[in-house]
């Protein structure tokens, strides 16, 4: 498998733009994870699918911020508008099915909003 | 509502000197604890983890870590540091909802 891999690896924007972030979890991991790192605040968990559904989306900053998951294999973090507050390192990972199971992480996507 | 603490945002040890990296635990179910590793412009990677086997967990690179209930801890050590242990060491906590919380993270360095 090729792990965890997200879409764009870096991203510039203006100000005010949607910004679309994507993930193509594990082929068979049923748990998919959004966190967003910066120095300020460290790895911050954003929100947690189960099954494709949203199990916990209380780490979502703001309305500015949404996650889906249409099938097992894509999700999306959209931010619409942005910000230059929001300029971080958004992380996915995803784990398997058995509990204790530990997160498989992408390589990441450097968003910066100028 | 489970959460991790991590004493020390920064650790600098000389090379062949011991590693130590404090984490503490809260959870209100028995616990799974991890300790990952990140290089620079890098994705997180799994060191170890302890899922209730063995209290003495081993590690890839030569690290461990020991789970001590009493102490609400999961310290992570290494015998020997060598230069290409300096990255960020992430300890992180699951309960029965998987969700996974990290610590905010120490940054090793290496002194030659």
């Amino acid at each position: 498998d090729a792990g965890v891999i997200q879409s764009p690896r870096h991203e510039v924007t203006e100000m005010g733009q949607e910004v679309t972030l994507r993930c193509k979890p594990i082929s068979g991991h049923n748990s998919l994870f959004w966190y967003r790192q910066t120095m300020m605040r460290g790895l911050e968990l954003l929100i947690y699918f189960n099954n494709n559904v949203p199990i916990d989306d209380s780490g979502m900053p703001e309305d500015r911020f949404s996650a889906k998951m249409p099938n097992a294999s894509f999700s999306t973090l959209k931010i619409q508008p942005s910000e230059p507050r929001d300029s971080a390192v958004y992380f996915c990972a995803s784990s398997g099915r058995q509990s204790g199971a530990e997160a498989f992480f992408g390589q990441g996507t450097r968003l910066t909003v100028v | 509502a489970q959460s991790v603490t991590q004493l020390g945002s920064h650790v600098s040890v000389s090379e062949g000197a011991l590693v130590l990296l404090r984490c503490n635990y809260s959870s209100s179910v028995p616990p799974y604890l991890f300790w990952y590793v990140q290089y620079p412009n890098q994705g997180l990677q799994l060191l170890l983890k302890y899922t209730s086997a063995a209290t003495l967990v081993k590690g890839i690179n030569g690290f461990e870590a020991e789970f001590k209930k009493s102490e609400t801890s999961f310290h992570l050590t290494k015998p020997s540091a060598h230069m290409s242990d300096a990255a960020e060491y992430f300890c992180a906590v699951s309960g029965v909802d998987d969700k996974i919380i990290f610590g905010k993270g120490t940054r090793l360095h290496i002194l030659p």
